[in-house]
């Protein structure tokens, strides 16, 4: 089973400053047609989680450009350029290449 | 617009079972691979199970392997999961996503989400 590992646990950022999560997963996630399986998720207090990234650095639809995704192979980076106070929540990383599907353990975000 | 709701969720004691439900409106849902992911509380997410357009191909989490039941009716727009020999550690919210097909029936983005059922095993 694939492992997705994420650093830091949290993290506290001054409003307009970037951010940067790890997510690094025990296996490859680039598979044989060319796309890595490695997506971004953000949990906001009380809601579902809702999708950032797919495929390492394709922005879903709506989500600001402030939002980036980066890595290959085993070692991934979402970075957020200049926070904004509704970037607060969890942060996941997802792994579909292979079954069982794998989060990460998730990463906390907050604003100073 | 597009609407995953969950219902069926509760109370039970250990041992004991429940069904949760997965409507879908606003979109077709036999356009989608289905899963099913939970969250126990003040804890991350975690993976349950995953069923393919037709039903045909399923997986599960081995926490639950030979305990919980994944399936679907297109027809009804709606996904389930019975839930069966339910213990403590099971207590989560738990949440149908809907995940775009990609090169095969399990990779692909969950982009929606229902707002989650809870479900509680106590005595």
């Amino acid at each position: 089973d694939i492992v997705m590992t994420q650093t830091p646990l949290s993290l506290s950022v001054t409003p307009g400053q970037p951010a940067s999560i790890s997510c690094k997963s025990s296996q490859s996630l680039l598979h044989s047609d060319g796309k890595t399986y490695l997506y971004w998720y953000l949990q906001k207090a009380g809601q579902p989680p809702q999708l950032l990234i797919y495929e390492v650095s394709s922005r879903f639809s709506g989500v600001p450009d402030r939002f980036s995704g980066s890595g290959s192979g085993t070692d991934f980076t979402l970075k957020i350029s200049r926070v904004e106070a509704e970037d607060v929540g969890v942060y996941y990383c997802m792994q579909s290449i292979q079954l069982p599907l794998a989060f990460g353990g998730g990463t906390k975000v907050e604003i100073k | 617009e597009v609407q995953l709701v969950e219902s069926g969720g509760g109370l039970v004691k250990p041992g004991g079972s429940l069904r949760l439900s997965c409507a879908a409106s606003g979109f077709t849902l036999s356009s989608y691979s289905m899963n099913w992911v939970r969250q126990a509380p003040g804890k991350g997410l975690e993976w349950v199970s995953s069923i393919s357009v037709s039903g045909t191909f399923i997986y599960y989490a081995d926490s639950v392997k030979g305990r919980f039941t994944i399936s679907r009716d297109n027809a009804k727009n709606s996904l389930y999961l019975q839930m069966n020999s339910l213990r403590a550690e099971d207590t989560a919210v738990y949440y149908c996503a809907s995940q775009k097909v990609g090169s095969t029936w399990y990779r692909g983005y969950f982009d929606y989400w229902g707002q989650g059922s809870l479900v509680t095993v106590s005595s």
